[in-house]
């Protein structure tokens, strides 16, 4: 099992640029996440999903798009990028939802300038 | 307001020893609270669970402790190495999505 994959690894936008982050899962988890990670902050809940088909807002959701179209494939959409976007992002997933392990991927370090 | 803190400042500790680190939260009643492990450049790694009505979890040197009248987690590596070196995260689990993860907490294990 390869887990939870993520690309691109690093990637650097211009202001008003768009892009997607890929996010994928082998482990056949039904729920997935993405978050945030910045310097000396804990990290943020952007968007999950409970399953293919069914998405929701978490912490900070603004600017930020998602859709879940299979069970494995959880892309995150970047709709004119902005410097307040410069993050890391972690996309996870969990067999179940409360109180399970989630399995996180390696992370995309996005910068815009 | 809700809080969970973590000490910022690194802990940096000689091989063998035990290393201790905290994880203070305000205005929460969480259900369960879990310790992650995030080496630098990759995503954190899960370590341990522990629900509010239990006291202290173990697994091979790792041992963790819920009080939740203090509203504290401690989690303490026994033995301590130097590939224990990475920052360790504390989470949250108040219920459905809601994990609320802290800043992290440095250590460093000195050979």
């Amino acid at each position: 099992n390869a887990g939870v994959t993520q690309t691109p690894k690093f990637r650097i936008l211009k202001i008003g640029q768009s892009m997607t982050l890929q996010c994928t899962q082998d482990m056949n988890h039904n729920y997935m996440y993405w978050y945030r990670q910045d310097p000396g902050m804990g990290l943020k809940l952007i968007y999950y999903s409970v399953g293919a088909g069914i998405t929701d807002k978490g912490e900070v959701p603004n600017g930020y798009n998602v859709s879940r179209s299979t069970t494995e494939d959880f892309p995150l959409r970047l709709e004119l990028a902005a410097p307040s976007q410069t993050s890391v992002y972690f996309c996870a997933s969990s067999y179940i939802q409360d109180a399970d392990t989630q399995y996180f991927g390696p992370g995309t370090r996005l910068t815009v300038l | 307001s809700q809080k969970i803190e973590q000490n910022s400042e690194a802990l940096n500790i000689q091989e063998g020893k035990t290393a201790t680190l905290t994880c203070n939260y305000t205005n929460y009643s969480p259900a369960y609270l879990q310790w992650y492990r995030q080496d630098p450049g990759r995503g954190p790694v899960f370590l341990l669970l522990i629900r509010e009505n239990e006291k202290e979890k173990r697994k091979e040197r790792l041992k963790v402790t819920f009080d939740t009248t203090l509203k504290q987690s401690l989690f303490h590596i026994t033995a301590s190495q130097p590939a224990d070196s990475a920052t360790y995260l504390c989470a949250l689990g108040t219920g459905g999505f809601k994990t609320i993860f802290g800043a992290g907490t440095r250590l460093f294990v000195k050979a």
